[in-house]
């Protein structure tokens, strides 16, 4: 089956610009995570979704940062107002569960703010 | 605080030698523990992970790694590496649904 995917792959975007990222996560999973991750970087967690439940946003770096899943399935990052220290490659990843199961990630948003 | 350490940002390795890559991780509890895989424009890939049990895990691509309690360790490890495996490496440590990732080792694979 297909795995998880993220539009758009690339994204340029000047400075104080809103940007909507796009993650669908495989079919049935539960659980929909966020991460970002700086050049040179590890992923960094975000937010974490079960279902249409946001349950953690702990790791998003401002208020101009928003996640959503409406009815569960597909998820938008949005970035508000955005600023070159966003730039980064923003992960999606699903999971079958709530917890504890094993992550498939997507090929990641690249974003880059002038 | 949690964190994970890969003490090294670049390997090179001859094709046909063996690899380690090595982790180590802080962390209040038990852990969950992962090896993901990243290759040029491609998201992560899982290689292994450990949640219990048999401390040698083996994974995908002929890797294995060793969950070492004592050193709060989890090296990843190949007899023979391949010149399809030059890409980055991450180590990731998890409680329930959160993962906290190293800063990533880049293997180079020398013909």
């Amino acid at each position: 089956g297909a795995g998880v995917s993220q539009s758009p792959r690339y994204k340029v975007a000047k400075r104080g610009q809103d940007v909507a990222l796009r993650c669908d996560p495989i079919s049935g999973h539960v659980s929909l995570f966020w991460y970002q991750q700086a050049l040179g970087q590890g992923p960094e967690f975000l937010t974490y979704f079960q279902n249409e439940a946001q349950l953690d946003k702990s790791g998003l770096p401002s208020d101009r940062f928003f996640a959503e899943r409406p009815e569960g399935s597909v998820s938008t990052l949005k970035i508000q107002r955005t600023q070159q220290e966003d730039s980064a490659v923003y992960l999606c990843a699903s999971s079958l569960g709530p917890a504890g199961e094993t992550q498939y990630f997507g090929p990641g948003t690249r974003l880059l703010v002038l | 605080a949690q964190s994970v350490t890969q003490p090294d940002i670049h390997i090179t390795v001859s094709e046909g030698a063996s690899l380690e890559l090595r982790c180590n991780y802080s962390y209040g509890a038990t852990p969950y523990l992962f090896w993901y895989v990243q290759s040029p424009g491609q998201g992560l890939q899982l290689l292994l992970k450990y949640f219990s049990g048999d401390t040698l895990v083996q994974g995908i691509k002929g890797f294995e790694a060793e969950f070492k309690r004592s050193q709060s360790s989890f090296n990843l490890r190949k007899p023979s590496v391949h010149w399809s495996d030059a890409a980055e490496y991450f180590c990731a440590v998890g409680s329930s649904y959160k993962l906290i990732f190293g800063s990533g080792t880049r293997l180079l694979v020398r013909p």
